[in-house]
């Protein structure tokens, strides 16, 4: 059975209003998540990440929050811009799997002018 | 920026040809990957890859599939015989550590592979 999922396979957003891009996970053995853009025809590229230890992280305009009571992580972005729009994975690496991740099904997220 | 390179961008084949997909990670980078997305599927782990040999592969990961560092460089995965499932984007990726401990993952920007 999938291990990682989306809430919400669209979600669009209006320039400048802040988006978030939820995503729930089963396996309570997870102990490391990373979220992931990736725009059309290029690869995932590494936004942020969060080991299981810890509630919340943020970077530069984003922030993940981890509840691991209800196995539920979500990426917020701040002031969304036309760039933000692409797929949002996030994924897993389980304890004891060190270098597997396990990619959800992703989000498109669509920025409006 | 470093970044990981992969070739080519496209290979179209005909079903049960050898194909070889090649990957130039980050140079001092440790532990090398292959994942593939399916059109319109989610990304899937295919085989980790430390020292010099497989350190986790997935079950899609079965005897068709191969990968070697044959130089100081290169990474490459080779699918024997390839049938029309195999049509995907394979995406190499490089960390300098491993797992959750080891930093990000650098992903290359993908080679598609059409299987006839």
């Amino acid at each position: 059975g999938e291990s990682v999922g989306l809430h919400l396979p669209t979600l669009s957003v209006q320039e400048g209003d802040n988006s978030i891009i939820n995503c729930a996970y089963s396996n309570s053995a997870s102990d490391y998540f990373i979220w992931y853009k990736q725009e059309s025809g290029k690869g995932p590229q590494f936004i942020i990440d969060i080991r299981s230890n810890m509630d919340k992280r943020q970077g530069q305009r984003v922030t993940v929050l981890l509840n691991k009571t209800v196995k539920h992580l979500s990426l917020q972005i701040a002031a969304t811009q036309p760039g933000d729009s692409a797929v949002y994975f996030c994924a897993e690496i389980m304890a004891g799997s060190a270098r597997q991740l396990t990619f959800g099904s992703g989000t498109q997220l669509t920025v409006l002018p | 920026e470093p970044e990981v390179t992969q070739t080519p961008s496209h290979q179209v084949t005909q079903m049960g040809q050898e194909v070889i997909l090649r990957c130039v990670p980050i140079s001092n980078h440790l532990y090398f990957y292959w994942y593939r997305q399916i059109l319109g599927q989610k990304v899937e782990f295919l085989v980790s890859f430390y020292n010099n040999e497989i350190s986790e592969k997935s079950e899609i990961f079965d005897d068709q599939f191969s990968v070697e560092r044959p130089d100081g460089s290169n990474f490459t995965l080779k699918i024997r015989s390839t049938k029309l499932e195999d049509s995907a984007m394979y995406f190499c990726a490089s960390s300098l550590g491993q797992g959750a401990h080891g930093g990000e993952l650098f992903f290359g920007e993908g080679s598609r592979l059409t299987v006839l």
